[in-house]
């Protein structure tokens, strides 16, 4: 079975510059997360989706931030314009439905710098 | 509110020796808990899981935890480390809901 897939893994843009990131989750996993993780801290959950639907976003930014998941595969993640503070790295989750007891399969992330 | 403690930053220890890395919960009626590793530049992998039964639960690599209700902990061991064992380990905890709540991570270094 093939893993969870984002791209780019590295991305390094200067300030004010628009950004986005793309993820690929498991076939048939229909839960898809995007999560911010800054260095030495834990994930933390940007939104969710179930299917095509914005299930959860009360923690994106959404002066800056913008996501979508067109017919409930594959997603992006954007950010216009980028701040200094944006620099993390950017994780792409997915699982089988969006119920507690199911784990999320992690994608290698895109670490973004911002310059 | 809810949360994970996870008190020890940075876990040093020699190969071979056996590790425990704590993980604490904020107290709920039902709860799942996990443990992820994190190697460098790669994303979270699953070690392993307590969803309801036994209170021991064992994963990959050798690795075990224990849930224990009563102090609201789940912490990760293992009897012997090896080299390979050195990444970044994270405790997830989901109230009954679909959000997954990670601690601040504990850095496990394995010296020969």
């Amino acid at each position: 079975e093939a893993g969870v897939v984002q791209s780019p893994r590295y991305k390094i843009i200067e300030k004010k510059q628009p950004v986005a990131f793309w993820c690929n989750p498991i076939s048939g996993h229909n839960t898809l997360y995007w999560y911010l993780q800054n260095l030495g801290q834990g994930p933390e959950l940007l939104i969710r989706y179930e299917n095509e639907e914005a299930v959860d976003d009360s923690q994106l930014p959404k002066d800056r931030f913008s996501a979508e998941r067109l017919k409930g595969v594959d997603s992006t993640l954007k950010i216009q314009p980028a701040e200094l503070g944006d620099s993390a790295v950017y994780l792409c989750a997915s699982s089988p439905v969006g119920t507690g007891n199911q784990p999320q399969h992690f994608g290698d992330g895109t670490r973004l710098s911002i310059l | 509110a809810q949360s994970v403690t996870q008190l020890d930053s940075q876990v040093p220890v020699f190969e071979e020796a056996p590790v425990e890395l704590r993980c604490n919960y904020s107290s709920s009626v039902s709860v799942y808990l996990f443990w992820y590793v994190q190697y460098p530049n790669q994303g979270l992998q699953l070690l392993l899981k307590y969803l309801s039964g036994s209170t021991l639960v064992k994963g990959i690599n050798g690795f075990e935890a224990e849930f224990n209700k009563s102090q609201t902990s789940f912490h990760l061991r293992k009897p012997s480390v090896h080299i390979s064992d050195t990444a970044e380990y994270f405790c997830a905890v989901s109230y009954n809901t679909d959000k997954l709540i990670f601690g601040t991570g504990t850095r496990l270094q394995v010296f020969p």
